[in-house]
């Protein structure tokens, strides 16, 4: 079973704050590395697929590199709004296993 | 376009009993994945079904069980049911585009069915 950790586990920024979270993974056997926003009482909702060492992705003011080499990959998030707020899950693996997330609260 | 659904959206059962979980995908999606969320723990993986076949399959015991039929629809089940099987099953479809690898494709994931067992 691939071992994916995310760190940290909780994080509590103000409105404006720039953030960045870290996904780890054994870095042999890797596929494809995802990344996930679940919001309280919604579906998770895909925000990358990854596949490529030194991949780089954005989507607005979210974006993720990756390091397969290493085995890491990181989420940035800049000028956090509390609209962000969410537990972000990262995940890989031929089976797909995430890690336990990282729950973000972004004070307004 | 629908997303995906998950019927019922609670569940409360006792030790010993079975329950059946459904889940309809994205209408043209061919995979759909069970998860099962606990306290503490990470979405781990159960099985996936594709073309009405089991593709791939989780460390979990032969207790659960799954199906797909022709429709894609998909329902998961669990016999026997122990207390630690409470949590959230999430189901999740994806186009999959012939890639046998679950990682390799985008999931989009279902509301959840939120199994308490007593």
């Amino acid at each position: 079973i691939l071992n994916v950790e995310q760190s940290p586990q909780s994080l509590h920024v103000q409105e404006g704050d720039s953030t960045n979270f870290t996904c780890s993974f054994p870095s042999s056997n890797f596929y494809a590395l995802h990344w996930y926003r679940w919001e309280t009482a919604k579906s998770p909702e895909a925000l990358f697929v990854m596949t490529l060492n030194g991949d780089e992705k954005k989507k607005g003011r979210i974006s993720a590199t990756l390091n397969t080499k290493e085995g890491y990959s990181y989420l940035y998030i800049k000028g956090s709004q509390p609209e962000d707020s969410a537990t972000y899950l990262c995940g890989g693996g031929s089976r797909l296993t995430f890690g336990e997330g990282t729950q973000l609260t972004v004070n307004p | 376009k629908a997303g995906v659904t998950q019927t019922p959206r609670y569940l409360i059962k006792t030790r010993g009993q079975q329950v059946t979980l459904s889940c309809s995908p994205i209408s043209g999606h061919r995979s759909v994945s069970w998860y099962q969320q606990t306290p503490g723990q990470g979405l781990q993986f159960l099985f996936e079904y594709f073309s009405e076949t089991q593709r791939n399959k989780g460390n979990f015991p032969g207790r659960f069980s799954g199906r797909q039929f022709s429709n894609s629809r998909s329902e998961m089940n669990v016999s026997t049911l122990e207390l630690g099987d409470s949590a959230l099953y999430l189901c999740a479809s994806s186009l999959s585009l012939g890639r046998i690898i679950p990682s390799y494709n985008e999931q989009f994931f279902g509301p959840g069915t939120r199994l308490t067992v007593l």
